[in-house]
Formats: structure tokens, sequence, C-alpha cells
């Protein structure tokens, strides 16, 4: 299986700055990599697919970037909306697997 | 547009068999382009994808559940089912269906989408006796 690490698994910030999330593949996974947002008692809600595609209706504030084994999620201006916790999710082989999540708070 | 909705028993006990179903609204479950999959999370965790179902019924079980589950789909009922086997404590969790776009399929224009983008609320499912 395709394990996926994410860094930091915790991160506090303020309104209005640029916020960074990596995640790591342990295999090549060239862009087979989607970016959800989960808040409290939500079920996720995907913001990007294959490692750099923004949703539809996606806020253009959220963007990701990368290939292989190295990924990079990013919020240009942190908005006090996006307090949830962030998940990667590879897609190149079965079983699909998850990062362990980015908890994202409010400084 | 397209919503799912989870329905079963919120407890079931040890050793018997967790049953969910998931209900599509607004859009065929019969349309191309989508597995259905079951995911689930452990209080306070992660993410775990369980496996998939194609509206032809080939399926893909996670292989850490493998031997105790089966995905089944009901294309009159727009419905697909999730039945976990032999539960036990560890198997309390929010349970999770969800769309998931097939990368290979061809959305028009040669557009190719990924990623799980409807899910429904979740549901909760507790072992204990």
């Amino acid at each position: 299986d395709i394990q996926m690490t994410q860094s930091p698994s915790s991160l506090s910030a303020s309104v209005g700055d640029r916020v960074t999330i990596t995640c790591q593949a342990s295999h090549d996974i060239s862009n087979y990599l989607n970016w959800y947002q989960q808040k409290p008692g939500k079920a996720p809600k995907l913001l990007i697919y294959d490692a750099s595609n923004l949703e539809t209706g996606v806020p253009s504030r959220f963007s990701g970037s990368g290939s292989g084994t190295d990924f990079t999620f990013t919020i240009s201006s942190l908005q006090a909306e996006d307090i949830a916790t962030y998940y990667c999710q590879q897609y190149d082989d079965l079983p699909y697997s998850f990062g362990q999540g980015t908890k994202l708070e409010i400084k | 547009q397209v919503q799912l909705q989870e329905s079963g028993p919120g407890l079931v006990k040890p050793s018997q068999t967790l049953s969910l179903t998931c209900t599509v609204s607004g859009g065929s479950i019969s349309s191309g382009g989508y597995y259905w999959s079951w995911i689930r999370q452990h209080p306070g965790k992660g993410l775990e994808w369980i496996g998939y179902i194609y509206y032809s019924g080939s399926t893909y079980y996670n292989p850490s559940l493998k031997s105790r589950v089966t995905i089944s789909v009901d294309t009159s009922k727009n419905q697909f089912s999730l039945r976990l086997g032999s539960v036990t404590a560890a198997d309390t969790a929010v349970y999770f269906c969800a769309r998931d776009r097939d990368p290979e399929y061809n959305f028009g224009s040669g557009k190719k989408l990924s990623g799980m983008d409807v899910w429904g609320q979740g549901t909760t499912v507790t072992v204990s006796s």
C-alpha cells in the first residue's frame, strides 16, 4: 500500500496568512493526488484534484502543486472559514490512502 | 444536484454484521464515469477508505477489511450498500458514502476528473453490547 505522510499535523495561523501543507507519498504517484477539507462534524469536501486542479466552486485562494512523491497545498490568504482539517489522498494505486490530516487553527 | 444519504442502524452488537445503505438522489447510480465508495472515520481520527463498487457490480475492497466486507448495488433503487461482518469495537466509526469520479472517463470534450466529489453526511455506527 502507498503511505501518505502529511506535515504538519497541526498548524496555527492568523487571518490573512499564507498557509502551506505538505504531503509525501511512499511511492511515485505522478499527479494522482487529491486534497479535501473537513470541518468538524461534516463530511470531507473535495478542493483540489489531480494535484493542482481547483474543483468547481472552490475559492481561488486554495491551490495545489507537486508530482511524484512530494506535494504542496496552499491557502494564499487564510480566512476564518478555512478552519478545518485537510487531507491528501492518493489514487495512483488501490487501495486509496489518505494522509493523517492537518488540523488548521486560527491564532 | 446529486445527493447521497446513508442509512442504517446506529448500534450493532459485537460479532454481528453492520449493514448500511447509501441512497443516491438527483442523479442515476447507473450513469457512467463514477465509482461509489464507502469511507469510515474512527472517533477523532483520519479517513479510511473501505472500498467501492461500479454500477455494473464490479468491486474493490481495501485488503485490510476484505475478508469482512461486501459492497453491493441496487440500480433499481438507486442505492448501494455496505456489509461488514464480525464487527468489534474497533469498527465503531462514522461511515460515509461518496461518489468517486473515474479518472479514466471522458466527462466531455476530453475532460478527465478525479476525486470523491459528492459525500453523504455520514452516519455514526457504534459497536457495543
